[in-house]
């Protein structure tokens, strides 16, 4: 089934670490993005890929890294120097819009919940 | 400024009742698009409904529809004959064309809604 996969699904950090989020998706979707959720809130974006080795940063980009080598895969590193890391995670990727109208159904992923201890 | 405003952090509907969710929205652009998501307790976010601006028709889904009042800037969620399963956090979204941010789309905070049997 085609389908986006997060993983891990629980993820927990100490302070000062880096860790990555994994996401992939098996749609064929040029574009690929990431979110964040705060409880109560909706989503804000970090950062999004519109084509491979190639991302822009979104909303709230500082203290994250991103990298594009394959259509598949979109991970995201959350670095030391994001001070209030603990969030829920949502990766989410759509057709290329190049050309397009503006109907971009994002697919997601079920999330990553990220604690900082 | 808030570019998609939902009014209602929580709704209470009776089970088979009809419920509307709210939400506003905010452009000068003439092209864009208006989505409705889903998130369980689960956390994933899934696809609702989606209107375009120049769609002259509401747009339904099988129990959802989407009062779509343009000149009022308006895209309501309404959801017939609610279940159980209906409770929800529910986001409203906005795609705004080409030439700004491609493809993102920006979320309100959001309305939790609640079903009783």
């Amino acid at each position: 089934d085609g389908g986006i996969t997060q993983s891990p699904k629980y993820l927990f950090r100490k302070e000062g670490q880096n860790v990555t989020l994994s996401c992939e998706q098996n749609l064929n979707h040029d574009a690929m993005y990431w979110y964040r959720q705060d409880p109560g809130q909706g989503l804000r974006l970090i950062y999004y890929s519109q084509i491979v080795n190639d991302f822009q940063k979104g909303d709230i980009a500082e203290g994250y890294s991103v990298s594009r080598e394959k259509k598949e895969s979109f991970p995201l590193t959350v670095t030391s120097a994001q001070k209030n890391p603990t969030a829920f995670y949502l990766c989410a990727s759509s057709i290329s819009l190049a050309g397009g109208s503006s109907y971009n159904e994002q697919f997601f992923g079920p999330g990553t919940r990220l604690t900082v201890l | 400024a808030q570019k998609i405003t939902q009014t209602q952090p929580g709704m209470f509907v009776q089970e088979k009742e009809a419920v509307t969710l709210d939400c506003t929205y905010d452009t000068s652009d003439q092209s864009y698009g208006l989505f409705w998501y889903k998130q369980p307790s689960s956390g994933e976010m899934i696809f609702l409904i989606y209107q375009g601006s120049y769609d002259e028709q509401n747009a339904t889904e099988g129990r959802y529809s989407l009062n779509f009042q343009k000149a009022r800037k308006s895209a309501n969620l309404v959801i017939s004959a609610s279940q159980l399963g209906d409770s929800a956090m529910y986001f409203c979204a906005m795609r705004e064309p080409l030439g700004g941010s491609q493809g993102n789309l920006i979320f309100g905070k959001g309305t939790k809604l609640s079903v009783k049997p």
